[in-house]
């Protein structure tokens, strides 16, 4: 089992711009939850996918958006780029009804300049 | 979710049991004490969880007040690789909820030799 996997783990993207990170759920799990981790501070929930609907959202604006595709896997999406975007971008998943623990991905860590 | 109080930074000697306090006054009856760790530049990864009583793994002890007010996460034999921060996080257990969490800034543990 690969757990949670991440892509790219790394990203450099210019202001303005528009990025996408994805994310392959561990085998059995059907929820993806992704987070922002700002440098020194604790994960950030952004939102929650199941069922391929947003279920869950956190305090960030319209320009972060995500989409869950029938295989489980997740992607975010962040529009117009700030240099405050910068962050270690992380996908957890779990398993909807039964799950009591989540599993965490390494990150995508994502710079704007 | 209740909010938690934790000591900013910890330092243990290796070998030695590492103790680790959480503060949480305003738990309500129906919610879970949770531990993660996270290793520099890795995702957090689950330690334990319980409910009222006190419960053991492989990687931990978790003690929870009486009263549920506070709890202690142990490790009992300390290693260099225990280096993390360590999030105390209180949560309804079960469903959507489980990868839906809300982190503080934790407790840094250093384990020296």
């Amino acid at each position: 089992d690969a757990g949670v996997t991440q892509s790219p783990t790394h990203l450099i993207k210019t202001r303005g711009q528009q990025v996408t990170l994805r994310c392959s759920p561990k085998s059995g799990h059907d929820t993806v939850s992704w987070y922002q981790q700002a440098l020194g501070q604790g994960p950030q929930f952004i939102f929650q996918y199941y069922e391929e609907e947003e279920r869950q959202r956190g305090n960030f604006p319209d320009r972060f958006s995500g989409h869950q595709f029938p295989n489980y896997s997740s992607e975010l999406n962040v529009n117009a780029l700030l240099l405050g975007d910068s962050a270690l971008y992380l996908c957890a998943s779990s398993e909807d009804g039964r799950g009591t623990e989540a599993f965490f991905g390494q990150g995508t860590r994502l710079t704007v300049v | 979710d209740a909010k938690t109080t934790q000591p900013t930074s910890m330092d243990c000697a290796e070998g030695r049991a590492a103790n680790l306090p959480c503060n949480h006054s305003t738990i309500s009856g129906n919610e879970y004490v949770y531990w993660y760790r996270q290793i520099h530049s890795q995702g957090p990864q689950y330690i334990i969880h319980g409910l009222k009583n006190n419960e053991t793994n492989e990687m931990a002890s978790l003690i929870i007040t009486e009263d549920r007010k506070s709890s202690t996460l142990i490790l009992p034999h300390a290693t260099l690789r225990d280096t993390a921060v360590y999030y105390c996080i209180v949560r309804v257990a079960g469903g959507g909820t489980a990868s839906k969490l809300t982190f503080g800034t934790g407790t840094r543990l250093q384990v020296t030799l």
